[in-house]
């Protein structure tokens, strides 16, 4: 069956290291990968996107990976600060143009 | 900035009600899309519309319709409204693009209980 899955677990971080998030996709081609970023009572807001010819993508602190051997994505926040606590949130755009959306995973990044 | 306004952000309604909920966007975007997000199964899409006068059913439309009348406004429907609808409800639009990849800017949500 299909499934897009991100770590289910909330993630506890110290402030000023690296925050490595985690979407891993089972029987989907997707052709791009979206990160979101969700704080709570809001909508989420688009961070970063990556094609799957693209093995990796940055914007200042943040930085995407897409590995379609591994069916992975990784998204890291360097240099992490209390700001970045929020619920991160991956979606593929599968070939027929549908877009899906993982769970979300909880970061809290601990001063 | 591109603005997604939901008309609500808390909705209280009752069993059988019809509920509308409205979405305004004011960046001339093509597509617009209706989700519900619940806590463990994350945000599933109900409808989405390319363009005015059309739509196409998401994931769970049923117990749902959509209107989209004009470009910039697009209007989800609970033709009869049952307790397990109750749910955040968040409006999204983005461009069309060449192969459905834009970004999806997102409203705040409205937060739909039905007793």
């Amino acid at each position: 069956s299909q499934k897009i899955e991100q770590n289910s677990e909330a993630l506890n971080i110290q402030e000023g290291k690296t925050a490595t998030l985690t979407c891993n996709y089972t029987n989907y081609s997707p052709a791009y990968l979206q990160w979101y970023r969700q704080d709570p009572g809001r909508g989420p807001v688009f961070l970063l996107l990556i094609r799957e010819n693209e093995k990796e993508k940055r914007k200042e602190r943040l930085k995407v990976t897409f590995d379609t051997t591994l069916k992975q994505s990784l998204f890291h926040i360097t240099a992490s600060q209390p700001a970045d606590s929020a619920t991160y949130l991956c979606a593929l755009m599968n070939r027929d143009d549908k877009i899906i959306f993982g769970k979300g995973t909880r970061l809290h990044i601990l001063p | 900035d591109v603005k997604v306004t939901q008309s609500s952000r808390y909705l209280v309604k009752r069993t059988g009600e019809k509920v509308f909920l409205e979405c305004v966007q004011d960046m001339d975007h093509e597509n617009m899309f209706w989700y519900r997000q619940d806590p463990g199964l994350g945000l599933r899409l109900i409808y989405f519309s390319y363009d005015v006068k059309m739509k196409e059913k998401g994931d769970i439309p049923e117990g749902y319709s959509v209107s989209r009348e004009k470009k910039e406004r697009f209007s989800l429907i609970l033709e009869s409204a049952s307790t397990n609808q109750t749910s955040m409800y968040l409006c999204a639009s983005s461009f069309l693009g060449l192969d459905f990849n834009q970004p999806q800017h997102f409203g705040d949500g409205t937060r739909l209980s039905i007793l």
